[in-house]
């Protein structure tokens, strides 16, 4: 069964700091998405990673995969206020065409002004 | 882009009644819908899978007969929680996809108060 752990699950950092999550996963998986929520909304899609080794970056979040290691990071770097939300990874389990995602508990970022 | 919606937004009924929330795919066909419940400060946890013209595959401790899934056509899904009560008060979101390896596409949500 594909386990998806994330950490920390609370961060609080000041404004202009760097820092990074961790999303390790169980199982041998071909695709990982990193999510935003911000309170009372749905999800908003940030990333999808496709392979080994992939990084992708939008503004001050970089996403990246290793799927040997089985772990992927999202790195946020010189964080401001804006980027307060609860990032959500999740790990595609490739099973048959249903293809579900089994979801990390999530990180709570707090960033302060 | 892909666009999902749900109706309604948000619902408030009373205890022992049922209420029906609607998913629909705007702009694509969607041969999978999955259904999922998130409850405050948790994470967001698959109810169901449903593909079009089939039955509905439910997760472990999922009561089929209670949350009723149907998957009419490529671009609606609907989900009927019955005889709803408190404990079933919830954010519940869906989400498409076009086919495999496709990424999933998520609805706004519907916050369900049964009261």
């Amino acid at each position: 069964e594909l386990k998806v752990e994330q950490n920390p699950l609370f961060l609080s950092m000041q404004e202009e700091k760097n820092y990074t999550i961790y999303c390790n996963y169980s199982t041998t998986s071909d695709r990982l998405y990193w999510y935003r929520q911000d309170p009372g909304k749905s999800l908003e899609s940030l990333f999808v990673l496709l392979s080994n080794g992939a990084v992708k970056q939008e503004g001050r979040l970089m996403a990246s995969l290793d799927t040997k290691a089985r772990l992927s990071t999202l790195h946020i770097t010189a964080a401001v206020h804006d980027l307060s939300a609860t990032y959500f990874c999740a790990v595609d389990t490739g099973m048959n065409r249903d293809d579900k995602i089994i979801f990390g508990k999530g990180t709570r970022l707090h960033i302060l002004p | 882009g892909a666009v999902v919606s749900q109706h309604p937004s948000w619902v408030i009924c009373k205890s022992g009644t049922s209420v029906k929330i609607e998913c629909r795919s705007l702009d694509f066909q969607a041969t999978t819908m999955f259904w999922y419940r998130q409850f405050p400060k948790q994470s967001l946890m698959l109810m169901a899978t449903s593909n079009e013209g089939s039955k509905a595959t439910y997760e472990q401790g999922v009561e089929k007969d209670k949350f009723l899934i149907n998957h009419a056509s490529l671009t609606l899904s609907t989900l009927t929680v019955t005889s709803a009560h408190p404990e079933d008060s919830s954010f519940y979101i869906c989400s498409g996809k076009r086919g495999r390896q496709e990424t999933q596409y998520f609805g706004p949500g519907t916050r369900l108060l049964v009261l």
